[in-house]
């Protein structure tokens, strides 16, 4: 069974670019996470989808930050404009529905994305 | 105050030897709580989950104390391969409340020969 892939797993970009990230959740996971981690920094949430729907974004950095879920499968994470302090690795994870406070997430790989 | 903290350290400790970490949290309605590892470069993985009556697997050995908000993590006959960052996640949500998965910044661990 396949995991979590992400693509790309890494991005170089100029400030004020635009660059979108993707993943693929195990397939049949509801649950979809995105986590971003920077550099010294412990991984931080960013948002939540249950299928195709935001349920919790409360991580999300700023409105340069749109994430979508559309179809309840793929993932895509559009930062646009990009800025220096959005480098970092972008983590996806998913985990199956109906596990509750046990769940447990896997996770992709990861995109290292720098911005210059 | 951070909501999951932890020692960064790293540990830097000889082939057989036993090393605990320990994790804080700061949401008294936190109902449950994980360990994962990250090794370099690489994403984290679910090293075990932390019951409340303290769980066991191998040579590790997760204790939840739920009166001091803090967890532990207990590795016995320390291998190379242990070589890690050892994540302390902590699922936030109470039972009236949406899970909200929150991670500590990890413990770095550094097993030498």
């Amino acid at each position: 069974e396949a995991g979590v892939t992400q693509f790309p797993s890494h991005s170089v970009i100029e400030k004020g670019q635009t660059v979108t990230l993707r993943c693929d959740p195990i397939s049949g996971h509801d649950n979809l996470y995105w986590y971003r981690r920077v550099m010294g920094k412990e991984i931080k949430f960013l948002l939540h989808f249950v299928k195709e729907s935001k349920q919790d974004e409360s991580g999300m950095p700023n409105n340069r930050f749109l994430a979508e879920r559309t179809g309840g499968t793929y993932s895509t994470l559009k930062v646009q404009p990009a800025e220096l302090e959005d480098s970092g690795v972008y983590f996806c994870a998913s985990s199956q529905a109906g596990q509750g406070m046990n769940e447990k997430l896997f996770f992709g790989s990861g995109t290292q994305l720098s911005v210059l | 105050r951070k909501e999951v903290e932890q020692d960064p350290g790293p540990f830097n400790v000889p082939e057989g030897a036993t090393v605990a970490f320990n994790c804080t949290y700061s949401n008294s309605a936190s109902q449950s709580f994980f360990w994962y590892r990250q090794d370099c470069r690489k994403e984290p993985k679910l090293l075990m989950s932390v019951y409340s009556s303290g769980n066991e697997d191998g040579r590790f050995t997760a204790q939840l104390n739920r009166a001091s908000q803090y967890i532990s993590l207990l590795i016995r006959d320390s291998k190379l391969s242990d070589s890690a960052t050892y994540l302390c996640v902590v699922n936030t949500g109470g039972r009236s409340s949406a899970s909200k998965i929150i991670f500590g910044s990890g413990t770095r661990l550094s097993i030498r020969p």
